[in-house]
């Protein structure tokens, strides 16, 4: 069964700092997709990345950087230089991609991240 | 500016009575999800739709109701049923589920019942 865990409830750093959000998965497919979501107060989920389990690359956006490891079967996402506009709950999800069957997001429970001024 | 709408932004009920919330997209999108949140809660799916006049129930289904008329349209009703419908409710579409795509996501309803 697919499962997502983000262990870090909540998070607060100061600004500039560098943060760290962790995510775990579980799925017993070879081919899935991953991906990291923002929940700013607004309430809108903002897409961030999509990675699928063929690319281990790491990924830079910006501030944005995402580390992700098969070996441990982990997506961690890192924001460098915090921002107070960083602020928000952020989702990692998983779907598996599997043949004939309808895919769908699992959702981890989401870290609340506190940029303070 | 393509996206999805979702209306109200707040709905207020009486217990006992049902209620829709609006969900429209104009992305062209051929698959579209209801997911419901809850405070501290990651997002737990409903009902989602990959093509028009078709849809399958998610994890939560029980006390919801959904229909799928038109491409751009796939509104959600609340019943009575649902023992405990207070919740944010956000809606979401994808190209397609043919491949895992990703989902992008309108602004949310907060629906309160009373």
């Amino acid at each position: 069964a697919q499962k997502v865990t983000q262990a870090q409830t909540e998070i607060s750093v100061v600004e500039k700092e560098d943060v760290t959000l962790d995510c775990v998965y579980e799925t017993r497919d070879t081919t899935y997709y991953l991906f990291w979501y923002k929940q700013p107060p607004s309430g809108e989920l903002v897409f961030l990345i999509r990675r699928n389990s063929f690319d281990e690359q790491n990924e830079i956006s910006g501030r944005y950087s995402w580390n992700f490891q098969k070996s441990t079967s982990s997506f961690n996402f890192t924001i460098t230089a915090s921002q107070v506009v960083d602020s928000a709950v952020y989702f990692c999800a998983l779907s598996e991609a599997r043949r004939g069957r309808d895919d769908k997001i699992i959702f981890g429970k989401g870290t609340r991240l506190h940029i303070l001024p | 500016d393509g996206g999805i709408t979702q209306s109200p932004k707040y709905l207020f009920r009486k217990e006992g009575q049902n209620v829709t919330l609006s969900c429209e997209q104009n992305l062209n999108h051929d698959a579209m999800y209801w997911y419901r949140q809850d405070p501290g809660q990651g997002l737990r799916l409903i009902y989602y739709s990959q093509i028009v006049n078709d849809f399958q129930k998610g994890d939560i289904a029980e006390g919801y109701s959904v229909s799928r008329e038109k491409k751009e349209s796939f509104p959600l009703t609340v019943t009575s049923a649902q023992k405990n419908p207070t919740a944010f409710y956000l809606c979401a579409s994808s190209i397609s589920t043919s491949t895992p795509d990703t989902q992008y996501f309108g602004p949310g309803t907060r629906l309160t019942v009373l």
